[in-house]
């Protein structure tokens, strides 16, 4: 079955330090993969994308992600946190063939600490 | 660019009650996809229009939400009864077109109708 997994629903950081949120996928066939950010009472926001080439992706507001194969992760990073991250962010996986259907992990509520 | 704009951005029905929500897509973009989001959950294809033409329906529950796009624009999902498990927040997302094969289409989100059914 395909499926994302967010193992964490609920994460703090203070502010100025790093994070890592994880994500895994479980897809039989060359998965696409994205990571969304959604603030309060807004829709979802694109942060990154990975197709295919460098499995290190970088996207907006100083994101990036990894892609591991072996490991079937799609981990979101980012080096020094500022208070406007706190958010809630999804990571998704797309088929590759199939039309545009998204499927979405359940999610990761991010909380930054002065 | 305008966004992808939606409206109402809230309701509050009773249950057995219909309601409707519309979206209008990015300009230009022909594929248009409504998602229902539970509180704590991500978000769950309902339907997917590709121009006027459902491409994807299988998570829809066709006993109660409908769904059209008109003339391959705008687009408007009804939902008739509704029940209390019904309440979420409805998102509209919108990209350029379904490739068919390799570069998938990035897709641009609504700030989506929140529903409460009482």
């Amino acid at each position: 079955a395909q499926s994302v997994t967010q193992p964490d629903i609920h994460i703090t950081v203070s502010e100025g330090a790093s994070l890592e949120l994880r994500c895994n996928y479980s897809y039989g066939a060359t998965p696409y993969l994205f990571w969304y950010v959604q603030s309060p009472g807004q829709g979802l926001q694109l942060l990154l994308k990975y197709f295919s080439g460098d499995t290190l992706v970088q996207g907006i507001k100083g994101f990036e992600a990894e892609f591991k194969r072996s490991q079937s992760s799609f981990n979101l990073r980012k080096p020094s946190v500022h208070w406007s991250d706190a958010a809630e962010y999804f990571c998704a996986v797309g088929p590759y063939n199939q039309g545009g259907k998204l499927i979405f992990g359940q999610g990761t509520e991010l909380s930054v600490k002065p | 660019e305008a966004g992808v704009a939606q409206s109402p951005r809230y309701k509050i029905i009773e249950k057995r009650q219909s309601v409707a929500f519309w979206c209008n897509p990015i300009s230009g973009h022909a594929t248009l996809y409504w998602y229902q989001q539970i509180l704590g959950q991500g978000p769950k294809l309902l339907i997917q229009f590709q121009n006027n033409g459902v491409v994807d329906d299988s998570q829809l529950p066709k006993d109660r939400f409908s769904a059209e796009r008109l003339k391959g624009v705008d687009s408007t999902l009804k939902i008739q009864p509704a029940k209390l498990e019904d309440s979420a927040v409805y998102l509209c997302a919108s990209s350029p077109r379904t490739s068919g094969g390799p570069g998938q289409e990035t897709q641009y989100f609504g700030p989506g109708t929140r529903l409460l059914v009482l």
